[in-house]
């Protein structure tokens, strides 16, 4: 089993840009997490996909950001007109659902936003 | 409002000694606390966790403590290795009938064991 897989690992973007970062969940997951990462903040829940239907997206700030799950192998997360306090590491956490709890972290893209 | 609080920010201990790490929370519903490892440059890695039904859980070298009446718990680590230096998450999350379970971590507790 590979873990939960993100992509890239690092991005790069401009002031403005949009940036795309990709979460392959553990297969047979079927609830998938978005959580940031930050010095100051620390860990922080975006959303939550579950069947890939969006359960919970009260962390997500309400402008340039959204997220999908397309189909149960992959979620996105996006960030339109990228400003620097989204420099952050974004982490994709995946979990069996039915009963158990476990949620399993994949490394990280480490968004930085010159 | 932080709702899951860590102590100490870092903690250094010698290597064989029993490192504490202190979690405490204030929503009641909180239900399930699981511990977090991470290394620099990976995601967080899932250490060990526990019920609220359940006072102790132990799993090798570690366990958990949990007091619900006082919202308190702690992770000991036994026979600390350099290995186990990293920071340490306390998380916990609420089953609201089984439609949330998001996790809300506390600040983390950097370990570092000396040889």
């Amino acid at each position: 089993n590979a873990g939960v897989i993100q992509t890239p690992r690092h991005k790069v973007t401009g002031k403005g840009q949009e940036a795309t970062l990709w979460c392959e969940p553990i297969s047979g997951h079927s609830a998938v997490f978005w959580y940031r990462q930050t010095i100051v903040q620390g860990l922080e829940f975006l959303t939550y996909f579950r069947n890939q239907a969006p359960i919970d997206d009260s962390g997500m700030p309400k402008e340039r950001f959204s997220a999908q799950m397309p189909n149960q192998s992959h979620s996105t997360l996006k960030i339109q007109s990228t400003q620097p306090q989204d420099s952050a590491v974004y982490l994709c956490a995946s979990s069996y659902w039915g009963g158990s709890y476990e949620q399993y972290f994949g490394p990280g893209t480490r968004l930085t936003v010159l | 409002q932080q709702q899951v609080r860590q102590s100490p920010q870092s903690l250094t201990v010698w290597e064989g000694e029993t490192a504490i790490l202190n979690c405490s929370y204030e929503n009641s519903a909180f239900d399930y606390f699981p511990w977090y490892q991470q290394f620099p440059g990976e995601g967080p890695a899932l250490l060990i966790a526990i019920r609220s039904v359940s006072d102790k859980k132990e799993d090798g070298r570690f366990t958990i403590f949990f007091n619900k009446r006082e919202k308190k718990l702690s992770l000991h680590i036994t026979d600390s290795q350099p290995g186990d230096s990293a920071t340490y998450f306390c998380a916990a999350s609420a089953d609201s009938g089984g439609s949330n379970y998001k996790l809300t971590f506390g600040k983390g507790t950097l370990l570092t064991v000396t040889p």
